[in-house]
């Protein structure tokens, strides 16, 4: 049971919009940390996608954008893309469990 | 460029301890903190804890108290991880990950760069 709940996939066409929710408590998300989302290709190492809620590190594509407001935070997906298919996580600060992350999200490019 | 260059599998009996080691090149390893993080098979991504390259001092998980060790060599610009009383839940692979510099506090709690991953065994 993660302490950032994420649904286990989602899926879309090539060009669609597609987001991917995280939802947290009063002890993460919630009391005002930040949530910073990481992409996982197969059989690769995650790779930090959105830092601070809503910022790209250097060559990530602007298609992918992030957004929080409460106990929550999204990742969109603009512009679907077959090469976008993959694990996505949501990550986040706890007051009690320190670093924690979502359970993570599949996501299928049809 | 920055990289982060893991140690190799490794397969363990019940019981034992398992050494992971993490050489940091590209940057100046004493200026950002590093993160451990662990996947079990086919599961998600798990925090375990966090060391200071510059002083040593940790911050583990709860769940991993008690039984993790991380350490750092700043002559050789390396982290280590070592978990003890291995059991076979612990089977996954165990990456270390730089947290951004410049930051404290929650701030430092997220991963900008990842190293490739040791897959860790724990088998009778």
């Amino acid at each position: 049971q993660s302490v950032l709940t994420q649904p286990p996939s989602v899926s879309g066409a090539p060009g669609q919009r597609v987001t991917i929710s995280c939802t947290g408590s009063s002890s993460n998300i919630g009391a005002g940390y930040d949530v910073h989302w990481y992409q996982q290709l197969p059989g690769t190492a995650p790779k930090l996608l959105i830092y601070g809620n809503s910022n790209r590190p250097s060559g990530v594509p602007d298609r992918f954008s992030g957004s929080k407001s409460g106990t929550s935070a999204s990742l969109a997906i603009t512009g679907l893309q077959a090469e976008d298919e993959a694990d996505y996580y949501c990550q986040s600060y706890d007051s009690s469990l320190k670093g924690v992350f979502g359970g993570g999200t599949k996501l299928t490019v049809l | 460029q920055v990289q982060l260059v893991q140690s190799g599998a490794e397969v363990k009996k019940p019981g034992a301890s398992v050494k992971v080691s993490c050489k940091a090149s590209g940057y100046t390893f004493t200026s950002y903190y590093m993160h451990w993080v662990r996947q079990a098979p086919g599961q998600g991504l798990e925090w375990m804890g966090i060391i200071n390259p510059s002083g040593g001092s940790t911050s583990y998980a709860q769940k991993f108290q008690g039984r993790v060790t991380m350490t750092r060599d700043t002559s050789t610009s390396t982290v280590y991880m070592e978990l003890s009383s291995l059991r076979s839940e612990d089977t996954a692979v165990y990456y270390c990950a730089r947290a951004p510099g410049g930051g404290s506090g929650n701030t430092i709690y997220y991963m900008d760069v990842w190293g490739k991953g040791t897959t860790v065994t724990v088998s009778s």
